[in-house]
């Protein structure tokens, strides 16, 4: 059974500051792996795509890296501005759980003025 | 540009009671999906509708069902509600059903459920 793990499970650190958030999963089977935000009291929305022949994709101050092989991803968080506080979920969608998502339970992440 | 829309916000039902979460699509998609969030589990997949027609269960599908009304429309019906069944429920729709193509997924803004 995939199982995906993030690390930290919360992170404070002052505005401007470059940061990094970690996304593990245990079955390298995986078709691509996807990288949400979670404001308070709100849906989850999808900020970045990884297919699995991909090693990374960029989106703004966001870069998101892919290492298939060891079971890994981080997100790159350029410049943290307070408005980027929220918590960050990682997904995989795997080849053998029918397709569907398979999600972490998140970093949150709070960035001080 | 409402997206997904989710009914009700908050609920509070008593052990035994019954309800139904209602969530409506405005995308055209043809997948939809309800999940379940709780600390220290992430989000659980508890039924999906690949197309209107089809639904399928997830990964705890125990004590609920569903209904694919129409292709805008897929509820979540609690039949005799549990304390266990303490959740935030969200509601999600995509273009296809297999994430592997790189569909993009799309959520409601969820619903608060508190069983006592």
């Amino acid at each position: 059974k995939q199982e995906v793990t993030q690390i930290p499970a919360a992170l404070s650190v002052p505005e401007g500051e470059n940061l990094v958030l970690n996304c593990s999963f245990t079955d390298s089977a995986i078709y691509n792996l996807q990288w949400f935000r979670q404001d308070p009291g709100k849906g989850l929305t999808s900020l970045l795509l990884i297919q699995s022949s991909q090693r990374e994709q960029t989106s703004g101050r966001l870069n998101a890296s892919l290492d298939k092989s060891s079971g890994r991803s981080t997100l790159y968080i350029a410049a943290s501005q307070p408005g980027d506080s929220a918590t960050y979920l990682c997904a995989v969608t795997g080849e053998t759980s029918g397709s569907r998502l398979t999600f972490g339970e998140g970093t949150q992440l709070t960035v001080n003025p | 540009n409402a997206g997904v829309t989710q009914t009700p916000k908050f609920q509070v039902l008593k052990t035994g009671q019954s309800m139904t979460l209602q969530c409506a699509q405005d995308m055209n998609h043809n997948s939809m999906y309800w999940y379940r969030q709780d600390p220290g589990m992430g989000l659980r997949l508890i039924y999906y509708s690949a197309s209107e027609g089809t639904t399928d269960k997830g990964e705890v599908p125990n004590g609920y069902n569903v209904s694919r009304l129409n292709k805008r429309e897929f509820s979540l019906r609690l039949e005799s509600a549990a304390p266990s069944q303490t959740s935030v429920y969200f509601c999600a729709s995509s273009t296809g059903p297999w994430m592997s193509s790189g569909n993009t997924i799309y959520f409601g803004e969820g619903s608060w459920l508190t069983v006592v």
